[in-house]
Order: structure tokens, then C-alpha cells, then sequence
């Protein structure tokens, strides 16, 4: 168990739908990170939140967008969905700090049909 | 060219055998962490490397930076490391740090 939470792990919806995942990183962490793993694309980063300012961004689409709210949770928040999107997001959560371990989530499968 | 390139992209070992897997990069980095994904999809970190060598039980990582090139080795295969194992490089852009991500091998280790 990494300590890393999110939630859903499994979503199907409609093209054009909105879904948001929800991540609640490990105690004490301050970074969040979202990435996308999809068949053809491996892993991609697409935002980091540090103690909730956006720090870094970048594969990421104007219809997605992400938060870190006071408590640190994050969502990541995917709009007018297309099929293309169907994949798996990650969170992770690190101390930030040059070079320090991150920590996935079991990720969320979010299939669009 | 991806900046993060992993051979073999695929291994089948038998139980036993010493495995290598490598990672060559093409930017400056500050870390590289080599990342296990097992069949279900969660991530396990396995290490952070920003120099020289680490061990952690039969797993051992090594990193040259001057030649961008890290290492991942198995000693004394079993099945249960049947996974996917992914290269990560971490970049600083000012105060920003991102990962980048090789495509991952798939390990395959036959009893």
C-alpha cells in the first residue's frame, strides 16, 4: 500500500461526459501528480500541484483540468469526453524536494464508449 | 527519438536466470527511478538513482551518468517479477521537475 488514494478505480461513461478523479496523496506530502497511461502512449505526465499551486505541466488537454484543494487532495477533472481518452490515470504524491520517491495510486481505469 | 529508451522492449527468462534490463536517456536529469507495474496496473517504485548503485533485496540498480545509461538487474529470477518495468527520468525546467517516461519491458519469467 503506497499511502496514495484514488478514487474511482474503475469509471465508464459516454463520449462528451465529464468525469473527475479524486486523489488523497500520502500523509505529509505536499506534491500531487496526475499521468495517463493509455496502449499506445505509456505513461505521460499531465499536471503537478505543490502545497495547491499548479507547479508543472505537460501532455495535458485543455479539456482536462486539475486542482489540489487546502487539505491536498487533488482531482483531476476530463470533459467532453472522447474515446481516445480511455485509459488509465495515476496519481502520485512526493515530499517535493529535488529527487525524492514518488508514490503511485492504483490508478483509475476510466473507459469512454 | 524518445528521450527515454528501454531494452529490451520485451524478456521471457526462465526461473533463476540473471536479468538486465536498460534504460538510456538523452537529457540532463537530477534522478532516475526505475518503476514496476504489475499485471493489475498499480505502480511500485523500486528505486531512485542520481548516482552509483543501489540494492534492495535481489534487485540491483546502477546509473552512469556520464554515459546517460542505467541498469536494472534481477538476481536469482522467480515468477512473481513477471511485470512491467518502466525507466523514469526526472528533469528540472526552473523550479518545475517533471518525470519522463520509457515505454516499459515486459518480463515474462517461466518456473
Amino acid at each position: 500500500d503506497s499511502g496514495v488514494t484514488q478514487t474511482p478505480k474503475h469509471l465508464i461513461t459516454a463520449t462528451g461526459q465529464r468525469v473527475t478523479l479524486r486523489c488523497s496523496p500520502r500523509s505529509g506530502d505536499l506534491s500531487v501528480y496526475w499521468y495517463q497511461q493509455s496502449l499506445d502512449q505509456g505513461l505521460q505526465f499531465l499536471i503537478q500541484y505543490y502545497n495547491g499551486e499548479e507547479r508543472a505541466k505537460g501532455n495535458i488537454l485543455e479539456r482536462f483540468s486539475a486542482q489540489q484543494f487546502p487539505d491536498l487532495h487533488s482531482e483531476l477533472n476530463l470533459s467532453s469526453l472522447e474515446l481516445g481518452d480511455s485509459a488509465l490515470y495515476f496519481c502520485a504524491s512526493s515530499v517535493e524536494g529535488a529527487g525524492n520517491t514518488i508514490y503511485f495510486g492504483e490508478g483509475s481505469w476510466l473507459t469512454v464508449v | 527519438k524518445n528521450e527515454v529508451e528501454q531494452s529490451p522492449q520485451n524478456l521471457t527468462a526462465q526461473e533463476g536466470e540473471f536479468i538486465t534490463i536498460n534504460c538510456s536517456y538523452s537529457v540532463g536529469i537530477s534522478a532516475l527511478h526505475w518503476l514496476q507495474q504489475h499485471p493489475g496496473g498499480g505502480i511500485v517504485s523500486l528505486f531512485m538513482l542520481s548516482s552509483g548503485k543501489k540494492k534492495h533485496g535481489r534487485l540491483i540498480a546502477t546509473i552512469n551518468i556520464q554515459e546517460k545509461h542505467s541498469s536494472l538487474h534481477i538476481t536469482a529470477s522467480h515468477p512473481r517479477d513477471s511485470a512491467v518495468y518502466i525507466c523514469a527520468v526526472r528533469t528540472y525546467t526552473g523550479a518545475n521537475s517533471k518525470l519522463t517516461f520509457g515505454k516499459g519491458i515486459t518480463l515474462s519469467v517461466r518456473p
